[in-house]
């Protein structure tokens, strides 16, 4: 099956700095993307996604790109504020239905 | 309001007894998830089920067992048979194109 690997599993930026999770994956017949934000205590919400025929998306201060020959993708999050803390999962799926979840990453954003 | 509700929040259980976390939503959503989270390893697939009537194992189904015979429910049993149940499990829904929409999630402790 699917193999989904996130690093770094915890990342620590200063406020207004970037930052960037990167994920690979096995198989290449995965073709949706999502990335998904759970606060402390609450429950996994997408926050972007991105399909195999699109190099990368962007939704204001986040963006999503896809190396579909190297089959790693990465979340960048630019000007990084205190509500950006949380545990970020990257997934993927080779059939919008079974989502392989990467392990996550705790970004912490320092005031 | 619309939504996927999960109870209840917390539930105790004695080893060697089975116990069902019930799962609804009132999106119309034909596909339903269970996962399971523990710290470290991320969200795996326990069962998902496309359609009414119809589900199929995920990556860790061993010791589960689910029921759909309605659109809006998904109950999933712990059973004894599980070697390690405690862990913090979340349903989720989507029309299978793209988002999943998880509940908040149902903490289970067997002691």
């Amino acid at each position: 099956g699917e193999n989904v690997e996130q690093h770094p599993s915890t990342l620590s930026v200063q406020e207004g700095d970037s930052a960037v999770i990167k994920c690979t994956y096995s198989d290449s017949a995965s073709n949706y993307f999502p990335w998904y934000k759970q606060e402390l205590g609450k429950r996994p919400q997408l926050i972007i996604d991105i399909r195999s025929n699109v190099g990368e998306k962007k939704d204001q201060r986040i963006a999503v790109t896809l190396n579909k020959t190297a089959k790693h993708f990465s979340l960048h999050i630019t000007e990084t504020q205190p509500e950006d803390s949380a545990v970020y999962f990257c997934a993927a799926s080779k059939d919008d239905y079974k989502l392989s979840f990467g392990a996550g990453t705790t970004v912490t954003v320092r005031a | 309001d619309g939504g996927i509700t999960q109870s209840p929040k917390y539930l105790f259980r004695k080893e060697g007894q089975n116990v069902t976390l019930s799962c609804e939503q009132n999106l119309n959503h034909d596909a339903m998830y269970w996962y399971r989270q523990d710290p470290g390893q991320g969200l795996r697939l326990i069962y998902y089920s496309q359609i009414v009537n119809d589900f199929q194992k995920g990556d860790i189904a061993e010791g589960y067992s689910v029921s759909r015979e309605k659109k809006e429910s998904f109950p999933l049993t712990v059973t004894s048979a599980q070697k390690n149940p405690t862990a913090f499990y979340l349903c989720a829904s989507s029309i299978g194109k793209g988002e999943a929409f998880f509940g908040q999630g149902t903490r289970l402790t067997v002691v």
